[in-house]
């Protein structure tokens, strides 16, 4: 599974827009993006995942560069309880484990 | 619906000890998963499984054992424990083999 590169730690104001970033330059064709965060020492939670086009759910959106090789990360009104962990990862879409590099992460600080 | 229970949260043991760790999911999942985070770390996967009566070796599987005698339980075993295994657990489970991971709340270990 392809590696990926998020810068160590973000902050962002109360209410705006948190944009984390993600470069996955030696991404394969059949690997997905994924997101997940984890709130201080709790186990970590799913966020989005997508392989192409962008997606949205309730918790973020997930923008996919067209050549796939980074992708951001976008919570619209960050709040306090969004303060974690952010990790992207990539793996395959083959049956078996879901062998999860989750290297380490982004630390995002929403500030009050 | 607890999802996926851990137990015991907090253990401390001393060197050669031996020890078990459950974890228990109540999602019907086929595929479940050992985890441990160090300091500053992401998580590395220890042993995983993709179904009742299977399990197979992850990143970091040297010194721990598992068993998956029943879907719904997952064990990682310690028998003979080692600073080095001083750790927080996190077990996983996932429907199958590329959706949505669900972890529990996490074990901390301390090995003296």
């Amino acid at each position: 599974d392809a590696k990926t590169t998020q810068p160590p730690s973000m902050d962002c104001a109360e209410g705006r827009a948190a944009n984390l970033p993600c470069n996955h330059s030696t991404i394969s064709g059949n690997e997905y993006v994924y997101w997940y965060r984890q709130i201080h020492s709790q186990g970590p939670q799913y966020i989005i995942h997508g392989l192409k086009n962008n997606e949205t759910n309730e918790m973020a959106s997930l923008i996919i560069t067209e050549d796939r090789k980074s992708s951001t990360l976008i919570l619209p009104h960050a709040t306090l309880r969004d303060t974690a962990v952010y990790y992207c990862i990539v793996r395959v879409a083959l049956p078996g484990a879901n062998n999860l590099f989750f290297g380490t992460g982004t630390r995002l600080t929403v500030i009050p | 619906n607890a999802g996926v229970t851990q137990t015991p949260k907090f253990r401390v043991l001393k060197t050669g000890q031996s020890m078990t760790l459950l974890c228990a999911q109540d999602m019907n999942h086929e595929y479940m998963y050992w985890y441990r985070q160090d300091p500053g770390m992401g998580l590395r996967l220890i042993h995983y499984s993709v179904g009742e009566g299977t399990t197979a070796k992850g990143e970091v599987p040297d010194g721990y054992n598992v068993s998956r005698l029943k879907k719904q339980n997952f064990l990682l075993g310690l028998e003979s424990a080692a600073p080095s295994q001083t750790s927080v657990y996190f077990c996983a489970s996932s429907e199958w083999g590329i959706g949505e991971l669900f972890f529990g709340e996490g074990s901390r270990l301390t090995v003296l």
